[in-house]
């Protein structure tokens, strides 16, 4: 069963702050996904990755596959980006995806 | 191109009913997964269908079940509701047999309480 942690579990920080927010998991997979979630519930994929590195304005996410660890950076932060943001990974030797518990963001202005 | 729809957006049930969940996925999708999210386990993975057949299941009692129809909407069924059945259920989508392997279009989910 792969164990995905995530860090931290909260955190609060100024607009305009550069934001990591950190996941391991434990077994090898085929793909580890970055989600957010607002609240009332609804989750937007942000990224899917398998190795190296994506960008999306001023989102990035990163994954070390030897050391099974991935990070996701906020550049510039801003209050809209308050959220939950979930690490889940595929493979490891379990059907579907495997969550991490969350990190949840507050970007205050 | 309309998202995931979700119904009901609220149910209310009492213990021992039944309740059955509906998700439309995103138009050409043909991948179906189901997750359920509570506060002290967070999101958990339900099971996933393809051309109306289940591909992966998590580990959930027999309780919980689903299918899928030709045009790839799908229901999920949880019978002999217990007060732990309590939990926001989320549907996703994608193109692909293996919906964990691609990007996942969320659904805005269904907040069940079991009274």
């Amino acid at each position: 069963k792969n164990e995905v942690e995530q860090s931290p579990q909260n955190l609060t920080a100024q607009e305009g702050e550069f934001i990591t927010i950190n996941c391991s998991y434990s077994v090898g997979i085929s793909a580890l996904h970055w989600l957010q979630q607002h609240p009332g519930g609804g989750i937007v994929s942000l990224f899917m990755l398998s190795s190296g590195k994506k960008k999306h304005g001023r989102l990035i996410a990163t994954i070390n596959i030897q050391e099974k660890h991935s990070s996701l950076h906020i550049t510039a932060s801003h209050p809209r980006d308050s959220a939950v943001y979930i690490c889940a990974v595929a493979g490891g030797g379990a059907d579907g995806l495997t969550f991490g518990k969350g990190t949840h963001l507050i970007i205050q202005p | 191109k309309a998202g995931v729809t979700q119904t009901p957006r609220y149910l209310i049930k009492t213990r021992g009913q039944q309740v059955t969940l509906s998700c439309s996925p995103i138009s050409g999708h043909r991948s179906v997964s189901w997750y359920q999210q509570t506060p002290g386990q967070g999101l958990q993975f339900l099971f996933e269908y393809f051309s109306e057949t289940q591909r992966n299941k998590g580990n959930f009692p027999g309780r919980f079940s689903g299918r899928q129809f030709s045009n790839s909407r799908s229901e999920m069924n949880v019978s002999t509701l217990e007060l732990g059945d309590s939990a926001l259920y989320l549907c996703a989508s994608s193109f692909r047999q293996t919906g964990s392997l691609e990007k996942l279009f969320f659904g805005s989910g269904t907040q069940l309480s079991v009274l």
